[in-house]
């Protein structure tokens, strides 16, 4: 089944603790990102990455780091998490950014919350 | 301003009501034009693109009007099923991201 993984689903921490999430997608997509969704402010995105060993900031990139050393995982790291980065995560992919014939296909979101 | 606006809503309809959302994007070079669906704590899930001359899929109509640089999606007989937070989301030309509105709630009532 083509889909893309996020884990974990829930995670609970505390402020300074280095975390990572992982994304995965089985598709072979070249596009990926990362995403955050706030009450009231949407989806705003954190990196992308438009091909392995490529990635770029997004609009709200402050306090994470991404990699892409393979075309399948697209982690997200926060080297020391705050509680201002409580917040649902998602990842997304595509085959290709923005064509009509080449969705984001989402994962099922990761809820972060920062003490 | 930001560059994708929506109606946060929500909006309450009756089964079977007919209703319309509206989205404004600020930057004329957009190129290209989708609504998402998102049921409450999951992912985003593409509901239909928007071309230029407009397009139907079953019940719902998606219209695109550059000039006045906004796009809408119409929802003919509504279903329960139907509610869900709709998302406008706006590709610029040359911008490698694709920038999301906040979300029109909808709430179909029985």
């Amino acid at each position: 089944e083509a889909q893309v993984t996020q884990n974990p689903r829930y995670l609970i921490t505390v402020t300074g603790k280095k975390l990572t999430v992982t994304c995965s997608q089985n598709m072979n997509h070249e596009y990926m990102s990362w995403y955050r969704q706030d009450p009231g402010l949407g989806l705003r995105q954190i990196y992308y990455s438009m091909n392995v060993e490529v990635t770029d900031k997004g609009d709200v990139p402050e306090g994470y780091k991404v990699s892409r050393k393979e075309k399948r995982n697209f982690p997200l790291i926060l080297e020391s998490p705050s509680p201002n980065q409580t917040s649902l995560y998602f990842c997304a992919s595509s085959l290709f950014l923005g064509d009509r014939n080449s969705p984001l296909h989402f994962g099922n979101g990761t809820r972060l919350t920062v003490t | 301003r930001k560059e994708v606006e929506q109606d946060p809503g929500p909006f309450n309809v009756p089964e079977g009501a007919t209703v319309a959302f509206n989205c404004t994007y600020s930057n004329s070079a957009s190129q290209s034009f989708f609504w998402y669906r998102q049921d409450c704590r999951k992912e985003p899930k593409l509901l239909m693109s928007v071309y230029s001359s407009g397009n139907e899929d079953g019940r719902f109509t998606a219209q695109l009007n550059r000039a006045s640089q906004y796009i809408s999606l119409l929802i003919r007989d509504s279903k329960l099923s139907d509610s869900a937070t709709y998302l406008c989301v706006v590709r610029d030309t040359g911008r490698r991201a694709l920038t999301f509105g906040s979300g029109t709630r909808l709430q179909v009532q029985p």
